[in-house]
């Protein structure tokens, strides 16, 4: 079974920190994803990745960076975090093999910026 | 700009019903749709998968159609049991792999 790991299950900054939120997976896959879960709004992608180094801007790219160095981990950053982000951050695997291959999410991280 | 409804923020049934929900979509030519359940403090876990050109899939007790013409997919639960109350999502998928989500429909079954 695929298992994605998010390194923190609750973090709690102050404003203008810089948060580094990491993500694992164990199944070799090549696509890898951030969202952010908020009630009535659903999940939004961040950022994704197809390839190691490689990254692309979802739909609210703003405020956020990630890294892809190895290919089963991809982290995300908040250069300066905001009370906007507090959120729920959700990270995602899928095989790059086929193109519908279906995403395998982590249990998520519940970001709280004071 | 691209817009996913699923119907009714909360969907309460009685245990043994068939429970169905709704996911309509608007500026959007999915290449496939997919279903994922999730539990609260959990992440959504894929439960099923339906391409463009498929009109009907199933796998148990799950049934999903897919309408490109109505643009709306509905995802059936037959039987329902408690242990199915949980938020369903639908998401919107493209040939390129990126999903795009709706908000959710939380359905509690009472026994």
């Amino acid at each position: 079974d695929v298992k994605v790991t998010q390194s923190s299950r609750y973090l709690v900054k102050r404003t203008g920190e810089k948060v580094f939120l990491e993500c694992v997976q164990d199944m070799d896959h090549e696509n890898m994803f951030w969202y952010r879960q908020d009630p009535g709004l659903g999940l939004r992608l961040i950022y994704f990745s197809y390839d190691v180094k490689m990254k692309e801007k979802g739909d609210i790219p703003e405020g956020y960076s990630v890294s892809r160095e190895k290919k089963e981990r991809f982290s995300l950053i908040l250069e300066s975090a905001s009370t906007n982000q507090t959120s729920m951050y959700l990270c995602a695997s899928s095989s790059g093999q086929t193109y519908n291959s279906p995403l395998h999410f982590g249990n998520g991280t519940r970001l709280t910026v004071t | 700009s691209q817009k996913i409804e699923q119907n009714s923020e909360a969907l309460n049934i009685q245990e043994g019903k068939t429970a169905t929900l709704t996911c309509n979509y608007t500026n959007y030519s999915p290449a496939y749709l997919q279903w994922y359940r999730q539990d609260p403090g959990r992440g959504p876990v894929f439960l099923l998968l339906i391409r463009e050109n498929e009109k009907e899939k199933r796998k148990e007790r799950l049934k999903v159609t897919f309408d490109t013409t109505l643009k709306q997919s509905l995802f059936h639960i037959t039987a329902s049991q408690p242990a199915d109350s949980a938020t369903y999502l639908c998401a919107l998928s493209t040939n390129a792999g990126k999903s795009t989500f709706g908000d959710g429909t939380t359905l509690t079954v009472k026994p």
